[in-house]
């Protein structure tokens, strides 16, 4: 079965630190491109990061400088290390997997984890 | 950076058809794809490309494009198909990838 699996979500101060993990499986995980994607409480999707195969990587405006993807091949695993955390990055952050085919689109998502940035 | 704009909200009667409309400059270029998202789930995709469905989404759910606007249409909503409704696509201006706003079907 393909699946994702989040972890490493919590409560942290602002201007803390956590790691997110996303283990794959079910499929060639380094075949793929992998990305993170967030939803606030009560608002919208919005995109976070990206990591291609080759760990190219790509940030949302917001994000860069603070938050770092990287991806573990051999693991199955991408991570997403966030830092200087806000209270405007409280969300349930996603890992999604992105078709390898002409058309762009996000055909696995996992569950999410929950990051709650608060004093 | 680009934007792609939904309708915050949009209601059809049970049975009936509704479209759902996603207006940017990147669909001028990309298709875009859409998400289905259920309250405390998380998204699943139900139209990607010109007009394609992942296996197991009903035959109900039909996309298309015209210039800037793509389209989510649902033929015969049910009651299972209210959700917040998504679109995305790549983007060449600034951010790589841009989601709309979403879109809350209620089947009346």
């Amino acid at each position: 079965e393909v699946q994702l699996v989040e972890s490493g979500g919590g409560l942290v101060q602002p201007g803390g630190s956590l790691r997110l993990s996303c283990a794959a499986s079910g499929f060639t995980f380094n075949t793929y491109d992998m990305h993170w994607v967030r939803q606030a409480p009560g608002k919208g999707l919005e995109w976070v990061s990206a990591i291609g195969t080759a760990a190219d990587t790509y940030y949302l405006g917001s994000v860069k400088g603070r938050f770092t993807i990287s991806r573990e091949n051999a693991k199955n695993s991408m991570y997403l290390q966030m830092n200087s955390l806000r209270a405007g990055d409280t969300a349930v952050y996603y890992c999604a997997r992105v078709s390898t085919g002409y058309y762009f689109y996000m055909d696995v998502w996992g569950k999410g984890t929950t990051v709650t940035v608060s004093s | 950076s680009s934007e792609l704009t939904q309708d915050p909200a949009v209601s059809v009667a049970l049975g009936q058809t509704v479209k759902i409309t996603c207006q940017g400059d990147s669909l001028r270029n990309y298709y875009a794809s859409w998400y289905q998202q259920k309250p405390g789930q998380a998204p699943i995709l139900v139209i990607y490309g010109k007009n394609n469905r992942p296996s197991g989404i009903p035959d109900r759910f039909s996309g298309s494009r015209s210039g800037n606007t793509a389209s989510l249409t649902i033929t015969g909503a049910q009651a299972e198909d209210e959700a917040d409704y998504y679109c995305n696509s790549r983007d060449t201006n600034g951010n790589p990838v841009v989601f709309g706003g979403g879109t809350k079907l209620t089947v009346l």
